[in-house]
């Protein structure tokens, strides 16, 4: 697979704006995801973005795209402390596989 | 409609025994997928079916593991003699076609 990569952790006050980064290695991906794990859980897509495209709004959810520098963000809007969970990007590559990251600790403190 | 259905959600196994892990896709995907997610990593492709197919299988293990997709019933994933190091959370996803997944909740294997 690509290599994805994340920070490991991020802490934010509730209310306040969560950016979550992510670098990713593969030029030709299609898409790249922002799914959302709770302790215990599975993956929920949470939203994708295509490749050429540089933002997409979704609610609370706003992803940016850089494709020259690789770079993918999703930021949260008014951070809830149902939103503390592990959050991964990925990218497709292979046409039908995805790559992900590590994942970020999203910790939301009261 | 159901989403992807995997069970059991927790197995744990003794070395050396072997694991099954089943995934019934949704309603109207033919395609499966298995992932795999080590602690503290991000998930890690293993093998692509269709039904009655392998259509890709370049990141499963090369021994002790194996795949199926029956004609009838669901998918599964066999994990023959399991040792320590197999212990992480397996995934399994579905679409109708190529890509465009929706993932299940996981099964967590433990090995003692």
């Amino acid at each position: 697979g690509e290599d994805v990569e994340q920070s490991l952790f991020l802490s934010v006050r509730e209310g306040d704006s969560s950016v979550i980064n992510c670098t990713y290695t593969d030029s030709s991906s299609t898409y790249l995801y922002w799914y959302k794990q709770e302790p215990g859980a599975g993956l929920q897509l949470l939203t994708y973005i295509f490749s050429n495209m540089d933002m997409k709004q979704d609610q609370r959810l706003t992803v940016l795209l850089n494709k020259k520098d690789k770079h993918l963000s999703l930021r949260i809007a008014d951070t809830q402390t149902g939103d503390s969970a592990i959050y991964f990007c990925a990218e497709t590559y292979d046409d039908y596989k995805l790559s992900f990251g590590a994942g970020t600790t999203v910790t939301v403190r009261a | 409609n159901a989403g992807v259905m995997q069970n059991p959600r927790h197995l744990v196994r003794r070395r050396g025994q072997e694991a099954r892990l089943r995934c019934s896709p949704m309603k109207g995907h033919s395609h499966v997928y298995w992932y795999r997610q080590l602690p503290e990593e991000g998930l890690k492709f293993m093998v692509y079916l269709q039904k009655e197919n392998i259509i890709d299988e370049s990141g499963m293990p090369k021994e002790r593991f194996s795949a199926e997709f029956p004609k009838e019933g669901p998918s599964i994933l066999r994990i023959q003699q399991v040792v320590r190091g197999d212990s992480a959370a397996y995934f399994c996803a579905s679409s109708p076609g190529p890509g465009g997944y929706t993932f299940g909740s996981g099964t967590r294997l433990t090995v003692v």
